[in-house]
């Protein structure tokens, strides 16, 4: 079955404490993107990636790093999360962006204390 | 700077009625316009998008949507709503040869028996 996966699904952990999100997509897509939802916000970008080794950043980079060292794999790392990062996250896949569709995983949501 | 708007936080209609949900997006050429739905607890589902010709885009589940270049607006339509199109609504526009996306701030639909 063709979907991107992310894990977890729920997270609670406390400021500073290092932690990454995983995201997998079995599509062979060559662009992934990252997003954070907020209540009245809608989702903001926050990372993308054209390809292997290719990554820029979306609207909210800040507090966020990403890595795509394989094309099916893009993890959102928050090397010291803040209580301002406590948001519902996602991660979308599509084929190369000229009319691609963007597949969005379950979402993850994280609480950061 | 590119911005989405959806003016409508809340929308509730009767079920068999119509429904319209506004989007205005702010950019300077005309970017892609996309439509997509996200059910409770759910990721984000694509409706329908539209990249150029036919202004009239028909999408999944019954769902249109209108592009029209003079008022900056991508509205969705669906003549008779069901109670399984209660959901939260989001327009999107791609830009930067689409690799970058802005989503407006969303739309929640509820359906009246």
């Amino acid at each position: 079955e063709a979907q991107v996966t992310q894990n977890p699904r729920y997270l609670i952990t406390v400021t500073g404490k290092k932690l990454t999100v995983t995201c997998s997509q079995n599509m062979n897509h060559e662009y992934m993107s990252w997003y954070r939802q907020d209540p009245g916000l809608g989702l903001r970008q926050i990372y993308y990636s054209m390809n292997v080794e290719v990554t820029d950043k979306g609207d909210v980079p800040e507090g966020y790093k990403v890595s795509r060292k394989e094309k099916r794999n893009f993890p959102l790392i928050l090397e010291s999360p803040s209580p301002n990062q406590t948001s519902l996250y996602f991660c979308a896949s599509s084929f190369q962006l000229a009319g691609a569709t963007q597949y969005f995983g379950p979402g993850t949501r994280l609480t950061v204390l | 700077a590119q911005s989405v708007t959806q003016p409508d936080i809340h929308i509730t209609v009767s079920e068999g009625a119509s429904l319209e949900l506004r989007c205005n997006y702010s950019y300077g050429a005309t970017p892609y316009l996309f439509w997509y739905v996200q059910s409770p607890g759910q990721g984000l589902q694509l409706l329908l998008k539209y990249f150029s010709g036919d202004t009239l885009v028909q999408g999944i589940k019954g769902f249109e949507a209108e592009f029209k270049r003079s008022q900056s607006s991508f509205n969705l339509r669906k003549p008779s709503v069901h109670w399984s199109d209660a959901a939260e609504y989001f327009c999107a526009v791609g830009v930067k040869n689409f690799n970058k996306f802005y989503f407006g701030s969303g739309t929640k639909l509820n359906v009246k028996p």
